[in-house]
């Protein structure tokens, strides 16, 4: 089956530093990547849409600028979360969907944010 | 916009019951529907994915139904185990490509 990675799987930073989280696709091409947040007891909730080649599409009450979103290849996605404070401490998961025109996402493993 | 309930929040029954978890939505315009499992702090396992055409699908222990036109699907998981503990996931795909997820039930089967 295909395979989403995340790095790295745990991050812990300063208050006021960037983080920038790794989302691949391992075996297939990935033409569209999500981004999900996921605060304790709370489920996931859609932050951005990445399409390979042009900027990411936020939803509503989502800073673009403090969530950097790059998605520069058909296997790479990235998140920067610019200028961190405790608050965006989060588990953050992203998907991807292929170019077969299947709808099924394959989920990376997250990433447990935590901003001292 | 879409929203996804489920039903009830938190689960704990002892080994060996039958149990049904339950996920509503409010827009029956969907593509498909999905249960994913998640253990504490990792990410999500996929175990049943129906399409809008159809009304049920069936992986071992697991059988999940879809009614679209009513807004419900039911994840029915038989002969609980205590390696069924975990948090479930509903997530409708209303074409968007991206999902919609429900609150989760947190399941506990005690041994």
């Amino acid at each position: 089956g295909a395979v989403v990675s995340q790095h790295p799987s745990r991050v812990i930073c300063k208050s006021g530093t960037s983080v920038k989280i790794e989302c691949r696709s391992l075996d297939f091409q990935a033409t569209t990547m999500f981004w999900y947040r996921q605060f304790p007891k709370q489920s996931l909730m859609l932050m951005a849409t990445s399409n390979e080649g042009s900027k990411a599409t936020y939803e509503q009450g989502v800073e673009k600028d403090k969530f950097l979103i790059n998605h520069a290849s058909l296997t790479l996605s990235t998140l920067t979360v610019t200028s961190a404070h405790p608050e965006d401490s989060s588990f953050y998961i992203c998907s991807a969907t292929g170019t077969g025109g299947t709808d099924t996402q394959y989920f990376g493993p997250g990433t447990r944010l935590t901003v001292l | 916009k879409q929203e996804v309930t489920q039903i009830p929040a938190a689960l704990s029954v002892p080994e060996g019951e039958n149990l049904v978890l339950n996920c509503s939505f409010t827009d029956s315009a969907i593509y498909n529907l999905q249960w994913f499992r998640q253990d504490p702090g990792k990410g999500l396992t996929s175990l049943l994915l129906i399409q809008s055409s159809q009304r049920e699908q069936t992986s071992g222990r697991l059988n999940a139904s879809l009614d679209k036109s009513s807004g419900r699907s039911t994840l029915y998981i038989a002969a609980s185990q205590p390696g069924d503990s975990a948090t479930y996931l509903c997530a409708v795909n209303t074409g968007r490509r991206a999902l919609t997820f429900g609150s989760g039930t947190r399941l506990q089967v005690q041994p």
